[in-house]
């Protein structure tokens, strides 16, 4: 059975600097790989998807890694801002609908 | 495209009630899903529908909970009778996708926060 770590839960950085958060899986056998950021009170966000033949995807300051061998994924924020504190959930799709969610890392960024 | 719609944003009910849930997903979009959130327990998948038929309602957690897909644009998800167990935000997202579905992304709706007194 598939299941998804994320660490830390929690984690807060003064503006600026350059974080990872982390994500972990149990089944190397994965379709694909996304990061969704959720707002307090609001939806989720997809903001990047790994196929499992990619190695990473990139969108502005965003960065994500996928390497299955070892059952990792990280998110690389580069030069944070307050705006992107938020809850940041990782997702694995394993089939071609069910995806297996970490339980997210909540991101403040200090001013 | 005004993305997935999710109506109402809040509701408060006593427990017992019959409780709906709706959602609109995005034009084009042919599947569905329904999630509901906690703090115990985080996202869990509901139910999953494909060009309007359920394929996986093994989420669903028990028979007070029933959801529906007349057509491609609108969806229910229904509690009878309502339980304080079952507030949460209930999500429902859409998805692109013919045959590759696995390449396309969800999109989420704003949500349904829920409180069952």
């Amino acid at each position: 059975k598939q299941e998804v770590t994320q660490i830390p839960a929690a984690l807060s950085v003064p503006e600026g600097e350059n974080l990872v958060l982390n994500c972990s899986f149990t089944d190397s056998a994965i379709y694909n790989l996304q990061w969704f950021r959720q707002d307090p009170g609001k939806g989720l966000t997809s903001l990047l998807l790994i196929q499992s033949s990619q190695r990473e995807q990139t969108s502005g300051r965003l960065n994500a890694s996928l390497d299955k061998s070892s059952g990792r994924s990280t998110l690389y924020i580069a030069a944070s801002q307050p705006g992107d504190s938020a809850t940041y959930l990782c997702a694995v799709g394993g089939s071609n609908y069910q995806l297996i969610w970490g339980a997210g890392t909540k991101l403040i960024i200090k001013p | 495209d005004a993305g997935v719609i999710q109506s109402p944003r809040h509701e408060v009910t006593e427990m017992g009630q019959e409780v709906t849930l709706r959602c609109k997903p995005i034009s084009g979009h042919n599947s569905l899903f329904w999630y509901r959130q906690t703090m115990m327990r985080g996202l869990e998948l509901l139910i999953y529908f494909n060009n309007n038929v359920p394929i996986d309602d093994s989420g669903m957690p028990e028979d007070r909970f029933s959801a529906k897909m007349p057509n491609a644009s609108f969806s229910t998800l229904k509690i009878q009778p309502s339980e304080p167990r079952d507030s949460a935000v209930y999500f429902c997202a859409s998805r692109a996708g013919q045959g590759d579905e696995w390449r396309e992304t969800q999109y989420f709706g704003p949500g349904t926060r829920l409180l069952v007194l």
